[in-house]
């Protein structure tokens, strides 16, 4: 039982390339979860997916994609990658019922130069 | 605008001292409240779990206590030791109209436990 999984753990890109930064989770969790960590900050949602076949917005999307591509996997693309992008990005898996316990990933922490 | 607001912002400590974090927010409505133990370089853990009726929830050294009125809420770590040198972050959850949870986080504490 892996838990929450996300590749790479480390990535540089230069400005205007693009990746997807994947994560997997094996607890046959609904709800899966995109976030951000930066210096100072606390996290902040990119996105989320409720359900498999289901994506909405969060505090910061802009210049992100997301695929849930099935109940295990949740991947984050950017199309066109900015300096303002350069941070350490976790992955989250929870359950709807009480107590809507999140799970998270390893973090991926991606350098845009 | 909801917010959680965490103190100190970094703490240092020796080994088997005892140490509070604050978390302070300005969420509603609240739905309930959870303390992450953030290793470096790692994903946030979780701790606990309160909501809005729970004073005060145990895990092993760590015990948080929750005031729903002034919207206040501590973590407690006991005799440390060195793997508690960590982040802390607190983080209050709300329920949306829209049947779904909004996560709010705190920027957290740092925690450094010196032998």
């Amino acid at each position: 039982n892996a838990g929450v999984t996300q590749t790479p753990k480390f990535q540089v890109l230069k400005t205007g390339q693009s990746m997807t930064l994947q994560c997997a989770q094996d607890m046959n969790h609904n709800s899966m979860y995109w976030y951000r960590q930066d210096p100072g900050m606390g996290l902040r949602l990119i996105y989320y997916s409720a359900s498999e076949g289901t994506t909405d917005k969060g505090e910061v999307p802009n210049g992100y994609n997301v695929s849930r591509l099935n109940k295990r996997e949740f991947s984050l693309r950017l199309e066109s990658a900015a300096p303002s992008q350069t941070s350490v990005y976790f992955c989250a898996s929870g359950v709807r019922e009480f107590p809507h316990e999140q799970y998270f990933g390893p973090g991926t922490r991606l350098t845009v130069t | 605008k909801n917010q959680v607001e965490q103190s100190p912002q970094s703490l240092i400590i020796l080994e088997g001292k005892n140490c509070t974090l604050q978390c302070n927010y300005t969420v509603s409505p609240f739905s309930n409240l959870r303390w992450y133990k953030q290793d470096t370089g790692r994903g946030p853990v979780s701790l606990t779990i309160m909501t809005f009726s729970e004073n005060t929830k145990s895990n092993g050294r760590y015990t948080a206590t929750l005031d729903a009125d002034t919207k206040q809420s501590s973590l407690h770590i006991t005799a440390s030791q060195l793997s508690d040198s960590a982040s802390y972050i607190c983080v209050v959850s709300i329920f949306t109209t829209s049947g779904t949870y909004k996560y709010i986080f705190g920027t957290g504490t740092r925690l450094k436990v010196l032998a």
